[in-house]
């Protein structure tokens, strides 16, 4: 088992429809969480940064944790095609290195 | 440049070649990590660098993988006898933080490798 497990989907939606994006945790030692963004033949680029529980909110998107079931979610409301990329939650490990998920690939179709 | 800087950007390499990955990550910034990711994968960790000390590098998955930053800037990922298996995109990343300090990290765009 991955110490971080992702759906990887694909993911198809329509514009302006509300995505969640879902990962699953094992190790509760660490208690930092992120959501990249990674474009085809890009490098991934940090969407959202969250430490413990509970929820944070940067204009359409919004990041959850859930400690007591140890799942981590990502909200993206009105999608936009523009969101069309592969979503990598990470958990951040001892010596700051970051345990990444599978990756979602997400379609936002005009 | 501003970000995370990686040469060269496509390498295709005949399997037994040896290659050489290279990183200029941000100015100043103290951590370094190389990321391993294979198609369809998240990124996986290979190696990180704080200055100069490789400090951890339980990440490399053989002794045909190994890593330097002499002088705590530039760093090289190089890859003896290449296999087909090591066919991936090498991701480089630095912050200016050490320990957790994922809201920080910077990622290159990596340097896809393809052994024929």
């Amino acid at each position: 088992q991955k110490e971080v497990e992702q759906d990887p989907g694909p993911l198809s939606v329509p514009e302006g429809a509300i995505v969640s994006l879902n990962c699953t945790y094992s190790n509760s030692a660490f208690q930092y969480f992120m959501w990249y963004r990674q474009y085809s033949r890009k490098g991934p680029e940090l969407l959202m940064y969250t430490y413990s529980s509970g929820n944070k909110e940067d204009g359409r998107f919004t990041a959850q944790v859930d400690k007591s079931s140890k799942y981590i979610s990502l909200f993206i409301r009105d999608s936009q095609p523009s969101d069309s990329a592969t979503y990598l939650c990470a958990q951040g490990a001892q010596g700051g290195k970051l345990i990444f998920g599978q990756g979602t690939e997400l379609s936002v179709k005009p | 440049g501003a970000g995370v800087s990686q040469s060269p950007r496509y390498k295709v390499a005949k399997r037994g070649q040896d290659v050489a990955l290279r990183c200029d990550p941000i100015s100043g910034h103290v951590s370094l990590f190389w990321y391993q990711q294979a198609l369809g994968q998240g990124p996986e960790f290979l190696t990180y660098f704080q200055n100069e000390a490789q400090l951890d590098k339980s990440g490399l998955p053989s002794d045909r993988f190994f890593a330097e930053r002499p002088e705590g800037s530039v760093s090289t990922l190089k890859i003896q006898r290449t296999q087909q298996e090591d066919s991936a995109v090498y991701l480089c990343a630095s912050s200016s933080r050490t320990g957790n300090s994922g809201n920080t990290i910077y990622f290159g765009e990596g340097s896809w490798l393809t052994v024929v």
